[in-house]
Formats: C-alpha cells, structure tokens, sequence
C-alpha cells in the first residue's frame, strides 16, 4: 500500500522563479490538504482540497500562491515568482472525507523542502 | 481561533528513563486533540489522538496521553523510552466540524544511551 507520495523531495529555485509541488494521495482518498512548516516552526494549515474543488483555503497567502486537485492526477501546490522567505518543508496529508467519531485521520506525506536563492 | 502551546523545544532524557512531553491549547471551541511524531527526513505519523471518552488515550510505541479539560492540557508520557524514539513530536488540535489541524511548534526528543 502505498501513502501519499510527493514530489519532489527537495526543490531549489532562485528568487523569481515558479515552485510546483506535487502531491499524489492514498489510493482511494479523495480530500487533500497541503501545510507549511518555517524553519523552528510548527506546521501551518494552507489549503483543503476535494477533488476539482477547495473546500477551506483560509491558510493560503493572498498572492502567489494557489492549490488544485484536478480529477484526474496529483494535487499541486504553485507558487508564483518564489521569494527567500516561501523557504520552508510543505507538506501534504490525505484522507478518504469520511468521518469516524466526528474527525478525518489526515495521512502525510514525507514532504518537498522548498529552498529559494 | 486556536492554539498549541508546547513549552519545552528540546528535551533530553536518558534511554529507559521516563518522558513526558507538554502540550496546552486555547480554544473558543470543542476541539479533537492529537500527537504526531516526525522522524528526520520523513512525513508526520499520528501516534495518537482524543476524540472523545477516556481521558487517558494510548498510542502506538508505548506513548499515551492523559486529556484535561480544566487545564486544557494534553501531556504525552512514556515510562520507559528507546533511542529510537528520537523524534521531533507534534501536538495538534482540530475544532469540531473542521478538517483543519493547528500544530504546536513541536518537542524535540533526543534519548542518549
């Protein structure tokens, strides 16, 4: 069984340029959320995505930055003309949207570190 | 809105000497309550979580969790740890009818032999 594959492991941009990550979900899960960890931070919540559709992207910076989980193929998280400070690990979780006692269990992925020159 | 206090970012301990890890929170809301662990170079794994019922939830590798309410603490403690359980750990909340975790800023466990 495979988890929630992402890609790539490790991404370099110099300033200007554009990142995508890419994130595949568990097999059969349909709900896809995408968080950033800062240096010596905790994770943040950016985006919650259902397949064509985002449900809650109150984490996600006003300019930039944008998510999509077509119906067919990975999710991807872009970002427009990267600044040193989108330096950091994002990661993404997935989960089948049905709830047992009340919550989805979020599934991670072993994240992309992003680094920007 | 909510958040995740965790107030100790390093915490030392001998292999085979008890741990406890510290986490409070604030909420305006009824929340789910949640431990992670991240071992380097990979992906978070829940190593247990409180949604409702016995405050005192065990998890994978030993770990368990006592819920209190009227301290709004849920501290995570294992008698007796093993090196592997180097890690960094993630307390993290869920409001009710969200899908969103809020993360503390996370304990780093180093266990010497």
């Amino acid at each position: 069984n495979a988890g929630v594959m992402q890609n790539p492991r490790h991404l370099v941009r110099r300033r200007g340029q554009e990142a995508r990550l890419r994130c595949s979900p568990v097999k059969g899960h349909s709900h896809v959320y995408w968080y950033r960890q800062l240096p010596e931070e905790g994770l943040k919540f950016m985006v919650y995505l259902q397949k064509e559709n985002i449900i809650d992207e109150s984490g996600m910076p006003k300019e930039r930055f944008s998510a999509e989980f077509p119906k067919e193929g990975p999710s991807i998280l872009r970002i427009q003309q990267v600044v040193r400070g989108d330096s950091a690990a994002y990661f993404c979780a997935s989960s089948t949207g049905l709830t047992s006692g009340g919550h989805n269990e979020q599934f991670f992925g072993p994240g992309t570190r992003l680094t920007v020159l | 809105a909510q958040s995740v206090t965790q107030l100790d970012s390093q915490v030392p301990v001998f292999e085979e000497a008890p741990v406890e890890l510290r986490c409070n929170y604030s909420s305006s809301v009824s929340v789910y309550l949640f431990w992670y662990v991240q071992y380097p170079n990979q992906g978070l794994q829940l190593l247990l979580k409180y949604l409702s019922g016995s405050t005192l939830v065990k998890g994978i590798n030993g770990f368990e969790a006592e819920f209190n309410k009227s301290q709004t603490s849920f501290h995570l403690r294992k008698p007796s740890v093993h090196i592997s359980d180097t890690a960094e750990y993630f307390c993290a909340v869920s409001p009710y009818n969200t899908d969103k975790l809020i993360f503390g800023t996370g304990t780093r466990l180093q266990v010497f032999p």
